[in-house]
């Protein structure tokens, strides 16, 4: 398994702004991941953060509203862009060793209150 | 696309209850399947998984069968503690290089002394 932290563990912010939302894993690792959970939901994957190049979003997700950063294989940045209340969810960040091993593991999430 | 269905909650039981909670995925070809569990204020942990048909993932207690013939990985549990509360969730993997984890809406279980 990995140790995963994230920072903030919570936030509450004003209409407009802009919160990163930062994710440091203990060891290197291939694939590291954002997910999203709005409140009394399961879990939406975002984007998958790629190490030295751009991200690949999923459907309904956009790099203007959610870029994301990978400088190196043990961090990763999610910033959740001109902030509204709709996007008031736990951010999640996973990782997974190698590409094809299917199994994730998941930080402690940060939980984004919007107002 | 694919989707996975999970039983809905919430599920409240009494301690050493026996536990079942149901999933079955669309069965685009062979997906490795996961069972997550959150426990109230923590982030998703891992609980069990299966990577093939007839699979038995195993852990704390739980278990879940992957039935090929069925589409289903069953969570189940013989004898429920009030420290199982939490929510769970199941997760086929569809493979490829991404993160295709598809997660089920999660059900919240409650054990009662």
């Amino acid at each position: 398994s990995a140790v995963i932290s994230q920072k903030p563990s919570r936030d509450i912010c004003q209409r407009g702004t802009s919160l990163t939302i930062q994710c440091q894993v203990d060891s290197q690792v291939t694939m590291m991941f954002w997910y999203r959970q709005q409140p009394g939901q399961s879990l939406t994957l975002i984007a998958t953060a790629n190490q030295g190049s751009e991200a690949t979003y999923e459907s309904g997700f956009v790099i203007d509203k959610f870029p994301i950063s990978r400088p190196n294989l043990t961090f990763s940045t999610l910033t959740v862009s001109n902030m509204s209340p709709e996007d008031s969810s736990i951010y999640l960040c996973s990782v997974g060793r190698t590409s094809g091993n299917n199994e994730q593991f998941f930080g402690p999430g940060t939980r984004l209150t919007v107002l | 696309g694919n989707s996975v269905t999970q039983m809905e909650g919430p599920v409240t039981l009494s301690e050493e209850a026996f536990l079942t909670i149901n999933c079955t995925y669309t069965a685009t070809g062979y997906p490795s399947l996961f069972w997550y569990v959150q426990y109230p204020g923590e982030g998703l942990q891992l609980l069990l998984k299966a990577t093939k048909a007839d699979d038995k993932g195993s852990n704390k207690g739980f278990e879940a069968t992957y039935r090929k013939e069925t589409t289903s990985f069953h969570l189940e549990k013989g004898s429920v503690q009030v420290s199982d509360s939490a929510v769970y969730f199941c997760a086929p993997y569809y493979g490829g290089s991404q993160g295709n984890l598809i997660f089920g809406k999660g059900t919240k279980l409650s054990v009662k002394p």
